[in-house]
């Protein structure tokens, strides 16, 4: 069965400083996709990244970058420089099945609040 | 590109009531999935619909039920409610499923009384 763990409930920073939100994912599968969103108060889930099992490089995305790591089941998510309007729910979501996988399994997900 | 939208937004409904809440996918978009967040069980997977039909179901049951019409649009509804079906009920759509990406709506926050 497919698990996500998300260990911190919630973080606290002051602006611009890097923060790094954790991700540790189980599946038996070997071909899945790894998953963030971002839910801010308003409720819908904005998509920040995908990726497949069979491609481990990071990847940078502005002030954003992910770290996978298949060794350790785990997709980091670092914020650098935060900004207030980074304070959100952070989920980290598996899908199993390739390409055509119909179902997200999501963690806990992590309260950011980036203070000024 | 118009998104993904879920009507209404906001819905109160008295136990034991039931209710329908509806989803007009990104158009071209063949795979509409549905998503129940509360606070104490978080998001959770309650079922997946392609091309009409139902490809995938969660854990929860059966007053959960779905549909999707041939345009794509699909309609979640709830029989008989409890309070502990409060919940957001988000909806989201992807061309064909999790390879291609999942995009969601704003969600419908359903309130039982």
């Amino acid at each position: 069965a497919q698990k996500v763990t998300q260990a911190q409930t919630e973080i606290s920073v002051v602006e611009k400083e890097d923060v790094t939100l954790d991700c540790v994912y189980e599946t038996r599968d070997t071909t899945y996709y790894l998953f963030w969103y971002k839910q801010p108060p308003s409720g819908e889930l904005v998509f920040l990244i995908r990726r497949n099992s069979f491609d481990e490089q990071n990847e940078i995305s502005g002030r954003y970058s992910w770290n996978f790591q298949k060794s350790t089941s785990s997709f980091n998510f670092t914020i650098t420089a935060s900004q207030v309007v980074d304070s959100a729910v952070y989920f980290c979501a598996l899908s199993e099945g390739g390409a055509s996988g119909s179902r997200l399994t999501f963690g806990e997900g992590t309260q950011l609040t980036v203070n000024p | 590109k118009a998104g993904v939208t879920q009507t209404p937004r906001y819905l109160i409904k008295t136990r034991g009531q039931q209710v329908t809440l509806s989803c007009s996918p990104i158009s071209g978009h063949r795979s509409v999935s549905w998503y129940q967040q509360t606070p104490g069980q978080g998001l959770q997977f309650l079922f997946e619909y392609f091309s009409e039909t139902q490809r995938n179901k969660g854990n929860f049951p059966g007053r959960f039920s779905g549909r999707q019409f041939s345009n794509s649009r699909s309609e979640m509804n709830v029989s008989t409610l409890e309070l502990g079906d409060s919940a957001l009920y988000l909806c989201a759509s992807s061309p064909q499923g999790a390879g291609y990406g999942y995009t969601f709506g704003s969600g419908t926050r359903l309130t039982v009384v």
